[in-house]
């Protein structure tokens, strides 16, 4: 397997634009988290999805952001309309479901090589 | 949710052992211990992970205390290559992963 796919590697956009950051997980894995990576705040998570239903988007800084996972095999995180202030890395995890645990704890997850985002 | 607690940075000498501490007091019973690791520029990798005993695998050792209120990220042979920033991250039976800021690890030659 090629691991978790994240597309673009850099994207550079206008304040205002509409920013779609892309994630293809590992096959079989049921459990797809999104973060977000500043020198100022480290890594948040921002949403993660279980068997493509969002579980936790506690973490999604506001209305502008919204994430999607239509299947097992893709998902997107979208910034509308992007700002300054979202400039970071974002990046793409996978895990599966835990096998040899009671309570099904996700042993590794797996992560992408990140999106850095710019918002001039 | 439960919190950890690690040092900012520390240094080592290399192919000298390596450890690193992680304080979880307010860890439950059904609460993993997880190490992650970022390399510069790269997005983070597992290192290891274990609930009650302690646990070794290619990478690292993890010591884990009885009253499971403390870890320990073991590096048998400190390399350059280990510089990065390590995390200790508490999941529970919801699988969320949230991040601390980790502890900086610096490598002397």
């Amino acid at each position: 397997d090629a691991g978790v796919i994240q597309s673009p590697r850099h994207e550079v956009t206008e304040m205002g634009q509409e920013v779609t950051l892309r994630c293809k997980p590992i096959s079989g894995h049921d459990y797809l988290f999104w973060y977000r990576q500043t020198m100022m705040r480290g890594l948040e998570l921002l949403i993660y999805f279980n068997n493509n239903v969002p579980i936790d988007d506690s973490g999604m800084p506001e209305d502008r952001f919204s994430a999607k996972m239509p299947n097992a095999s893709f998902s997107t995180l979208k910034i509308q309309p992007s700002e300054p202030r979202d400039s970071a890395v974002y990046f793409c995890a996978s895990s599966p479901s835990g096998t040899a645990s009671f309570f099904g704890v996700p042993s590794e997850a797996f992560f992408g090589q990140g999106t850095r985002l710019t918002v001039v | 949710d439960a919190k950890t607690t690690q040092p900012n940075s520390m240094e080592s000498n290399e192919e000298e052992p390596v450890h690193l501490p992680c304080n979880h007091s307010t860890i439950s019973g059904t609460d993993y211990i997880h190490w992650y690791r970022q390399l510069p520029s790269q997005g983070p990798e597992y290192v290891i992970h274990g609930l009650t005993s302690n646990v070794n695998n290619r990478m690292a050792s993890l010591a884990i205390a009885e009253d499971r209120k403390s870890s320990t990220l073991i590096l048998h042979r400190a390399t350059l290559r280990d510089a990065a920033v390590y995390y200790c991250i508490l999941r529970d039976q919801n699988n969320d992963m949230r991040f601390g800021a980790g502890t900086r690890l610096t490598v002397k030659p």
